[in-house]
């Protein structure tokens, strides 16, 4: 089945304590991307990749870093969090220069103390 | 970069409804996509679709690229239609790939 992975799905952390949110496609998709979903601000992208060891900044990419050394995972980092980064958070990839459907992840929920 | 409205914001609707949801965005984009979110919070595909029209069961969906808007229409409407739905305009190219969604209208049908 094709599909969009991440995992923790709930996570509950306090600030200043590093986590990884990962995220895996079996689509053989070149592109994936991260986004934060607040409410009142929808959803908005933090980084991009569009290939193997090429990232690049999104809209809000403040506080998170990301790699993309496999072309299925896509892994965010929150070297030290905060609470401003509670939030909703989705992974998704797409194929084809972005030019088909673009698929999601179920969704992380963060809580940072 | 490229902004994108959604219209009305909120919707009420009897069970059985028919409803029009607007997307408009401010400049040419490669891409369109509607989604679904329901109350669990998934996004759920509904159509991609930069240009034309499509139908899917209940769901339609038609853009007119050169007058930069989307409309989707729900007909016969469900409590299970009930979550917010996204447009979502892709921009990429020069090296760039850019995402972006409307703010979503939400949708409470109701029996």
């Amino acid at each position: 089945e094709a599909q969009v992975t991440q995992n923790p799905r709930y996570l509950i952390t306090v600030t200043g304590k590093k986590l990884t949110v990962t995220c895996s496609q079996n689509m053989n998709h070149e592109y994936m991307s991260w986004y934060r979903q607040d409410p009142g601000l929808g959803l908005r992208q933090i980084y991009y990749s569009m290939n193997v060891e090429v990232t690049d900044k999104g809209d809000v990419p403040e506080g998170y870093k990301v790699s993309r050394k496999e072309k299925r995972n896509f892994p965010l980092i929150l070297e030290s969090p905060s609470p401003n980064q509670t939030s909703l958070y989705f992974c998704a990839s797409s194929s084809e220069q972005g030019q088909e459907t673009q698929y999601f992840g179920p969704g992380t929920r963060l809580l940072v103390l | 970069g490229i902004q994108v409205e959604q219209s009305p914001p909120d919707l009420i609707l009897q069970e059985g409804a028919n409803s029009t949801l607007r997307c408009n965005f401010s400049d040419s984009v490669n891409n369109l996509q509607w989604f679904h979110q329901n109350p669990w919070g998934q996004l759920i595909n509904l159509f991609y679709i930069p240009s034309g029209t499509k139908q899917n069961g209940r769901l339609s969906a038609t853009t007119v690229a050169t007058e930069r808007y989307s409309l989707l229409y729900i007909s016969s409407s469900q409590t299970t239609d009930s979550g917010v739905y996204f447009c979502a305009v892709l921009f990429s190219g020069a090296g760039s790939y850019q995402l972006t969604f409307g703010k979503g209208t939400k949708l409470s049908v109701i029996p």
